[in-house]
C-alpha cells in the first residue's frame, strides 16, 4: 500500500533555480493538496484540486504552481526558487470533502 | 491571518496530567477534523466530527465540536509519554469548494 509518494525526499537549491515537487496517489482520490509547513505556523496551504482537470489557490500560492496531470498526480513547481522557500512541503489525497486526508512523507527543501 | 486559531501553542505537562486544546474560527464549518503528526511524517487523522455538539471519544481523548460549528476541543485525560506530538485541527469553511485548512497546531510534550 503506497498511499501517497512524494519525491524527492530532500532538496537543495541555488537562489533563481526552479524545481518540481512530484506526489502521486494511488488510492483513487478525487482531491489532492499541497501544502508548506514552518516551525510555527502549522500547515499553509498553496494549492489544491478538488477533482481532476481544477487546480484552485489556497493561503499562500505565490511563487508556485501547479499541475493536476491526471487523477493520480499533482506537482508543484517553484519556478524561481527564494530562500523564503525554505520549507517542508507535503502533499496529500483524499476521497472528497469531509473525509480522512492522507500525507505523504513530505519534501525537505532548503533554498540557500 | 489564520482561519482557524489554536490554543495554546505549546504544552509541557507532566504523565498523569489532564489537558484540553482549543480550535476557534469566526467561519462555519461543515466539519472539523483533529490529526497528530509526530517528527518527520505527515499528519494523520484522528477524528472528524461533523454535527454541531457532538462529542466523540478516542481512548483517553474526547472530542467537542461547538454547538455553531465554528469551534473545537480536543481534551485528553492522564496524559502519557506516547501522547506526545504535534496535534493540529482542520477543515473547510461552508463554500470552500474543498479547501483543507489547517491551525497552526499545538505543541504537546508529556514528560514522565
Amino acid at each position: 500500500n503506497a498511499g501517497v509518494t512524494q519525491t524527492p525526499k530532500f532538496q537543495v537549491l541555488k537562489t533563481g533555480q526552479s524545481m518540481t515537487l512530484q506526489c502521486a496517489q494511488d488510492m483513487n482520490h478525487n482531491s489532492m493538496y499541497w501544502y508548506r509547513q514552518d516551525p510555527g505556523m502549522g500547515l499553509r496551504l498553496i494549492y489544491y484540486s478538488a477533482s481532476e482537470g481544477t487546480t484552485d489557490k489556497g493561503e499562500v500560492p505565490n511563487g508556485y504552481n501547479v499541475s493536476r496531470l491526471n487523477k493520480r498526480e499533482f506537482s508543484l513547481r517553484l519556478e524561481s526558487a527564494a530562500p523564503s522557500q525554505t520549507s517542508v512541503y507535503f502533499c496529500a489525497s483524499r476521497p472528497t470533502g469531509n473525509t480522512e486526508a492522507f500525507f505523504g512523507q513530505g519534501t525537505r527543501l532548503t533554498v540557500v | 491571518t489564520q482561519l482557524l486559531e489554536q490554543s495554546p501553542q505549546f504544552l509541557s505537562i507532566q504523565e498523569g496530567e489532564n489537558l484540553t486544546v482549543y480550535c476557534n474560527s469566526s467561519s462555519v464549518f461543515s466539519s472539523l477534523q483533529w490529526y497528530r503528526q509526530e517528527p518527520g511524517e505527515g499528519p494523520v487523522l484522528l477524528v472528524t466530527v461533523v454535527t454541531g455538539g457532538e462529542v466523540k471519544k478516542l481512548k483517553r481523548l474526547t472530542f467537542q465540536f461547538g454547538d455553531a460549528r465554528k469551534d473545537s476541543s480536543l481534551h485528553i485525560t492522564a496524559a502519557q509519554p506516547g501522547d506526545t506530538g504535534l496535534y493540529l485541527c482542520a477543515g473547510e469553511p461552508r463554500d470552500s469548494g474543498y479547501a483543507l485548512n489547517f491551525g497552526k497546531g499545538t505543541s504537546l510534550l508529556v514528560t514522565p
